[in-house]
């Protein structure tokens, strides 16, 4: 199995803020990765696919980087929508696997 | 306009088997490149992908539950079935079926559906 971890597990900033966060796969995926936001409640939604591309409809501060097996996540400037949690997904491997997730709080 | 909708017990016992349906518009999955999945969150923790057909009736499912797990197609009904044997109360969780897209993601979710395993 392709291990996905992601870091940090929780973070707390302000609105307005630049935020990043980190996941890593335990072997290279090239660029087959996904980033998905999941507000309380709801479905997880897709943010990025392909490491980099922005899904139709995501504001552009959302961005994506990285590839092999160290990809993140940036929010250029957070807004009250966007605390919610983060989830990292490979799709490298035909078993997809999921990170752990990012908690992005209000400070 | 593709949607998914969960349908299924919300309550089942230790031991029992749990059968979930997936009811989907919008796509066919007899398209090819189409894929439906199954991904299950227990309450307060992490996504975690359970199983996956394609168009061509191939099947994946995760390692860690294989033995247990059967997902099944029927194209004529928009629906995509999933099978669970012998639940267990660390099996609580909402289960949400996707659909997974030409870009390998998951593009479009269902609600979810909450299951309990409780005596």
């Amino acid at each position: 199995d392709i291990q996905m971890t992601q870091s940090p597990s929780s973070l707390s900033a302000s609105v307005g803020n630049r935020v990043t966060i980190t996941c890593r796969a335990s072997q290279s995926i090239n660029i087959y990765l996904n980033w998905y936001q999941q507000k309380p409640g709801k479905a997880p939604k897709l943010l990025i696919y392909a490491a980099s591309s922005l899904q139709s409809g995501v504001p552009s501060r959302f961005s994506g980087g990285g590839s092999g097996t160290a990809f993140t996540l940036t929010i250029s400037s957070l807004q009250p929508e966007d605390f919610a949690t983060y989830y990292c997904q490979q799709s490298y491997s035909t078993l997809y696997t999921f990170g752990g997730g990012t908690k992005v709080e209000i400070k | 306009q593709i949607t998914l909708k969960e349908s299924g017990p919300t309550l089942v016992k230790p031991t029992q088997t749990l059968t979930l349906t997936c009811t989907f518009s919008g796509f066919s999955l007899s398209t090819s490149g189409v894929g439906v999945g199954w991904i299950r969150q227990p309450p307060g923790k992490a996504l975690e992908w359970l199983a996956l057909i394609y168009w061509n009736d191939d099947k994946r499912y995760s390692p860690s539950l294989k033995s247990r797990l059967t997902i099944t197609k029927d194209t004529s009904k928009n629906q995509v079935v999933l099978t669970m044997t012998n639940m267990d109360p660390v099996d609580t969780a909402t289960y949400y079926c996707a659909h997974r897209g030409y870009n390998w993601n998951f593009d479009y979710w269902g609600q979810g559906t909450l299951v309990t395993v409780s005596s």
